[in-house]
């Protein structure tokens, strides 16, 4: 079965500097997505960025880049010149195929992302 | 703005008094998605819809139904609520199913 781990609850980063949030997965499939959304408190859930399992090439949205390596699944949030309005929870999400023709969405349990100034 | 409107922000229900949540969207996308999201936890897929197609996860409980009666609305209906069902309820959209899902603002759900 597919799974999403984010090894930090919560990780604090002072302000302008780079921050790095973890996650990695688990699945037998070569064809995927992987997405990092953000959280702000009270605020709806929003897309950070986004990874095709099929491009080699890290994705990256201006101050924001991904480390994504396949062959160890792993997919890691890089924020660069970390400014206050990024304070939220982060989740990482996989979504895939499965084995019944379906697909699968799967989120993290979030990292809480404290920026200090 | 193309958006996912959710309604009502804020619901409290009796335990076992049916309840019913609104999603509704204007970015003409063909899948939605409803999700469970407890305290401090992660998102939880209860169901999709591609078009009118419904896909139910394994292990949503049956207390939990959904409607799609045209493109733009979607709701969500919970039969007998439990106290372990309070939770925000999110709603998401996306173009196809393999696209990026833009969320609505939630509902957070009360039973007493």
């Amino acid at each position: 079965a597919q799974t999403v781990t984010q090894s930090q609850p919560e990780m604090s980063v002072q302000e302008a500097e780079t921050v790095t949030l973890s996650c990695t997965y688990d699945t037998s499939e070569s064809d995927y997505y992987l997405f990092w959304y953000k959280q702000p408190p009270s605020r709806q859930m929003i897309l950070v960025i986004r990874q095709e399992a099929y491009k080699q090439q890290n994705a990256t949205e201006n101050r924001f880049s991904v480390n994504f390596q396949k062959a160890a699944k792993s997919f890691s949030l890089k924020i660069s010149d970390s400014q206050l309005g990024d304070a939220a929870m982060y989740f990482c999400a996989y979504r895939g195929p499965t084995t019944s023709g379906t697909y699968k969405y799967i989120f993290g349990t979030g990292t809480r992302l404290k920026v200090l100034a | 703005d193309a958006m996912v409107i959710q309604n009502p922000r804020y619901q409290v229900t009796q335990f076992g008094k049916p309840v019913t949540l609104s999603c509704s969207q204007t970015l003409n996308h063909n899948v939605m998605y409803w999700y469970q999201q407890k305290s401090s936890q992660a998102p939880k897929l209860l169901f999709h819809y591609y078009d009118k197609d419904f896909n139910n996860e394994a292990d949503t409980p049956d207390n939990f139904q959904s409607r799609r009666p045209n493109t733009s609305f979607c709701f969500l209906d919970i039969r007998s609520p439990g106290l372990g069902d309070a939770a925000m309820y999110l709603c998401a959209t996306s173009r196809v199913v393999t696209d990026t899902q833009y969320f609505g603002p939630g509902t957070r759900l009360t039973v007493l």
